[in-house]
């Protein structure tokens, strides 16, 4: 089975601006996850989507957006930009909502200027 | 609110050492990932585990979910090793907020 992917893998931003990050999940997993990691803050969770619908919501003000396709596809938008946002946006795949059972994607690498 | 914590936070070491990274939580679990991460890279989950000991190749993880303690171990250690591990566990609150909660990991360096 192909594993989690993630596009774009690099992207540089303005202050101001939005961005959409996009994940396809493992075939078959219904449920995807997103976190951010960065130096200070270390990895965190963002949200997670199952069945197009957001199931968990982790700390993140509400610039930090989401949505999933039938297909399990899934974007997060994140609207005006922060230089803060600048961090490695990693997604998850998981077969069931809210699992343990996680497998990661590479990360979009996001820097903001 | 789950805290996890990893010690040490950097290690250098010899190739060949055995090496050994710990993590705790302060609440009750029901799985606990150990992921692996090299420089500008990725997230690759090595080890899921709920009990027990794991191993793959020269990589071993063991749970004490009484103690809430896991330890990874490596032996052999090579400089291909050297990445940051982190830790992250898995304890759902049924709140709306699940999802796992991360070590700040450990930086390990395998000197030739």
């Amino acid at each position: 089975k192909a594993g989690v992917t993630q596009t774009p893998r690099y992207l540089i931003k303005t202050r101001g601006q939005q961005v959409t990050l996009s994940c396809s999940p493992i075939s078959g997993h219904r449920s995807v996850s997103w976190y951010q990691q960065t130096p200070g803050q270390g990895l965190q969770f963002l949200f997670e989507y199952f069945s197009e619908t957001q199931r968990n919501k982790g700390n993140f003000p509400g610039r930090f957006s989401g949505r999933q396709f039938s297909n399990s596809r899934s974007e997060m938008n994140v609207s005006t930009l922060e230089l803060g946002d600048s961090a490695l946006y990693l997604c998850a795949s998981s077969p069931r909502s809210a699992s343990y059972e996680q497998y990661f994607g590479p990360g979009t690498r996001l820097t903001v200027t | 609110k789950n805290e996890v914590e990893q010690s040490p936070q950097n290690l250098t070491a010899q190739e060949g050492e055995f090496i050994t990274i710990n993590c705790s939580y302060s609440v009750g679990i029901s799985a606990l990932h150990w992921l692996q991460q090299h420089p500008g890279g990725g997230i690759v989950s090595l080890f899921m585990l709920s009990s027990g000991k794991k191993k793959h190749g020269r990589l071993i993880a063991t749970i004490n979910i009484q103690e809430k303690h896991s330890s990874l171990h490596i032996t052999a250690s090579h400089p291909r090793d050297s990445a940051v591990y982190i830790c992250a566990v898995w304890a759902p609150s049924g709140g709306g907020a699940d999802g796992l909660t991360f070590g700040k990991g450990t930086h390990l360096i395998i000197q030739p």
